[in-house]
C-alpha cells in the first residue's frame, strides 16, 4: 500500500543554517505530494504541494521537488529562522484523493 | 482559513463512557475526514465522509463510528472509550484539484 517515510528527528539548527528534511514515498502511479507544518498547540497547515514529476512546490522560503526516479520529496530551506521551529509532516494523496498518508513528523528547533 | 471548528477542544472522560466529537465547516465542502495524532505515528485516518450519510473507514477505524446528517457537521463517536483512544483528534476537509486537505484546530481527548 501507499506510505510515506520521513527522516527521524528531532532536528536542531542554528539560525540561518540550511535545512533539509528527507521524505520518500511508496505509491501507485503519480500521487500528489505535500508538506504540512504544525506549530505548538495548533492544527496542521499546508506548507507546499506538488502534483507531478519535477514539479517544485515553494512557500515562505521552503522548497521541495517531486522526484519520481528516487520517489522523494525532500523539504529544504536556505536560511532557517527561529519562527520556523515546528513539526513538519510529509504526506501523499492517493490517486482517488480519498486517502491521505502522513509521515511520522520531524520536529525542528531553531536556536538563535 | 477553511472555516473548520472542532468541539470540544479538550475533554477528559472515563473508560467505558461514550464520547462524541464534533467537526463543523461553513463552506459546504463535500469531503470531511477524522484523524488521530499520536507520537511516533504521525496522523492516521479514522473515517472519512464523501457526502451526507456517505462514509467510509480509514486505517484505524476500530472502536469509532461517524455520522454525517448534514453537510456542515461530521461527528466522531467513541462508543465506549478506552485508554488507547487518548489522543489528539483532527478534523479536515478536502478541496482543490490537488486533493489538498485543511485541518481544524484539534481536540485533545484524555481517557482515564
Amino acid at each position: 500500500g501507499d506510505s510515506v517515510t520521513q527522516m527521524e528527528g528531532p532536528v536542531t539548527l542554528s539560525e540561518e543554517a540550511f535545512l533539509t528534511i528527507n521524505c520518500t514515498y511508496t505509491a501507485t502511479g503519480y500521487p500528489s505530494l505535500f508538506w504540512y507544518v504544525q506549530y505548538p498547540g495548533e492544527g496542521l497547515q499546508l506548507l507546499l504541494k506538488a502534483t507531478k514529476a519535477d514539479d517544485k512546490g515553494s512557500n515562505k522560503g521552503f522548497e521541495a521537488t517531486y522526484r519520481k526516479e528516487t520517489t522523494s520529496f525532500h523539504l529544504e530551506k536556505g536560511s532557517v529562522q527561529v519562527s520556523d521551529s515546528a513539526v513538519y509532516f510529509c504526506a501523499l494523496s492517493d490517486l482517488t484523493g480519498n486517502q491521505f498518508y502522513f509521515g511520522t513528523g520531524t520536529s525542528l528547533t531553531v536556536i538563535p | 482559513d477553511a472555516g473548520i471548528t472542532q468541539s470540544p477542544r479538550h475533554k477528559v472522560t472515563e473508560t467505558g463512557t461514550p464520547v462524541t466529537l464534533r467537526c463543523h465547516q461553513t463552506e459546504n465542502h463535500r469531503y470531511m475526514y477524522w484523524y488521530r495524532q499520536d507520537p511516533g505515528h504521525g496522523l492516521r485516518l479514522i473515517h472519512y465522509s464523501y457526502g451526507v450519510k456517505d462514509t467510509d473507514k480509514g486505517e484505524v477505524s476500530d472502536g469509532y463510528s461517524v455520522s454525517r446528517s448534514k453537510t456542515e457537521d461530521f461527528l466522531l463517536t467513541l462508543e465506549s472509550a478506552t485508554s488507547s483512544q487518548t489522543s489528539v483528534y483532527f478534523c479536515a476537509i478536502r478541496l482543490g484539484q490537488l486533493y489538498e486537505q485543511y485541518f481544524g484546530p484539534g481536540t485533545r481527548l484524555t481517557v482515564t
